[in-house]
């Protein structure tokens, strides 16, 4: 089955200490991975997709195929990143996403 | 904004009632998306469309139909309103050239008493 995990509800830590949020997931097939945030009463936005290997706002994200993850990863986390994320995974050939339960991020002064 | 709206944005409704929320989008996407969001659950895809009057169900589809008439409107009913339907609503659009990036609308928060 194919299936997101994202095993935090909430991650809290301070303003300047190293960030990483987990994701797993379950895909048979060559899977697309994407992080998507959404600060507080905004819509989703994108944030990174894994083949574009891109750093956004200073977060990465690498794909290892070997452990199935996907973790988000800031080295210096900024009250402004305190957010919602979630990890997302690409599903058929109808543009289909299947969305893990989320773990919102609470950056502390 | 990539040109999608929801309307309404938000609505309180009693149980049994019919709701129908909109999805309004300006640039012509074929694919649109709705997906309710839940603390715990996250995301999960009601219904999704490939094109005019082309619909399939997603995950969570109970309870919800859709239609699609013209490109540019989605429409979301809830036949019956239950409490447990009370949640926030998005709608998505497949961004052009992408298989699977989506652009997110604002969002519809709806309670159901």
């Amino acid at each position: 089955a194919q299936r997101v995990t994202q095993p935090e509800k909430l991650l809290s830590v301070f303003k300047g200490a190293p960030v990483e949020l987990k994701c797993n997931y379950s895909y048979s097939g060559s899977p697309e991975l994407f992080w998507y945030v959404q600060y507080s009463r905004q819509r989703l936005q994108l944030l990174l997709r894994h083949i574009s290997r891109e750093s956004i706002k200073g977060f990465t994200a690498d794909l290892n195929k070997g452990e199935t993850s996907f973790h988000l990863k800031k080295p210096f986390a900024q009250e402004e990143d305190s957010a919602m994320y979630y990890c997302a995974l690409g599903s058929g050939n109808t543009g289909k996403l299947i969305f893990g339960q989320g773990t919102t991020l609470q950056v502390k002064p | 904004d990539a040109g999608i709206t929801q309307s309404p944005r938000h609505k309180v409704t009693e149980t049994g009632t019919p709701v129908t929320l909109r999805c309004h989008q300006t640039e012509n996407h074929r694919y649109m998306y709705w997906y309710r969001q839940d603390p715990g659950h996250g995301l999960r895809l009601i219904h999704y469309s490939y094109g005019v009057k082309d619909t399939d169900k997603g995950e969570v589809s109970d309870g919800y139909s859709v239609s699609r008439s013209k490109t540019e409107d989605f429409l979301l009913t809830l036949e019956s309103a239950t409490s447990s339907q009370t949640s926030v609503y998005f709608c998505a659009i497949r961004e052009w050239g992408s298989p699977y990036e989506q652009y997110f609308g604002p969002g519809t928060r709806l309670t159901v008493t």
